[in-house]
């Protein structure tokens, strides 16, 4: 299976940008990259999702290197309630489009400090 | 979360009763997904499903059973529960790959 390396912790002031640092050397041209966050005590939520091109969305930006081997989760502005554990996750082909499940790793526990 | 629900949302059992999970979504989407999360393992993949009547089994599928019969229904199910079966389990529906995941609110499943 693919995998995805992201640093344990990190640490970031309120209303300041947020990068969430991905590793994933091993990508397969047919993988998608996904970030979910979750926050305590709840399900996991979807943050954003991509192929090659750099994506946007009302709740952060990912940036895909141009050789995929990594991918950065960009919050714009921390607020508290961006505190959670983030995880970044190759969504593989393996049935030609299907969608046979996420493997989650331990992600990135983001902690913001007002 | 918006268009799916899990039920119940507690339940504490005890070993060697069976128990049914449920999942139900409103969104029509083709794919559904059991998961559970226990503390240093993260979030595992049980069982997912692939369309009505499809299933197939993720990382930890003993002792599990599954089924769906609609399209918006799927039921987890644990024939005879196990202390080790102490989790809260998530399910998921997507609508395939270039498609995002939506989680539902989780069931925390005691067995005592």
């Amino acid at each position: 299976d693919a995998k995805t390396t992201q640093p344990n912790s990190m640490e970031s002031n309120e209303e300041e940008p947020v990068h969430l640092p991905c590793n994933h050397s091993t990508i397969s041209g047919t993988d998608y990259i996904h970030w979910y966050r979750q926050l305590p005590s709840q399900g996991p939520e979807y943050v954003i999702h991509g192929l090659t091109s750099n994506v946007n969305n009302r709740m952060a930006s990912l940036a895909i290197a141009e050789d995929r081997k990594s991918s950065t989760l960009i919050l714009h502005r921390a607020t508290l309630r961006d505190a959670a554990v983030y995880y970044c996750i190759l969504n593989e082909d393996y049935s030609g489009g299907g969608a046979d499940g996420l493997t989650f790793g331990k992600g990135t526990h983001l902690i913001i400090q007002p | 979360d918006a268009g799916i629900t899990q039920s119940p949302r507690h339940k504490v059992t005890e070993t060697g009763t069976p128990v049914t999970l449920r999942c139900h979504q409103t969104e029509n989407h083709r794919y559904m997904y059991w998961y559970r999360q226990d503390p240093g393992h993260g979030l595992r993949l049980i069982h997912y499903s692939y369309g009505v009547k499809d299933t197939d089994k993720g990382e930890v599928s003993d002792g599990y059973s599954v089924s769906r019969s609609k399209t918006e229904d799927f039921l987890l199910t644990l024939e005879s529960a196990t202390s080790s079966q102490t989790s809260v389990y998530f399910c998921a529906i997507s609508d395939g790959i270039n498609y995002g995941y939506t989680f539902g609110s989780g069931t925390r499943l005691t067995v005592v």
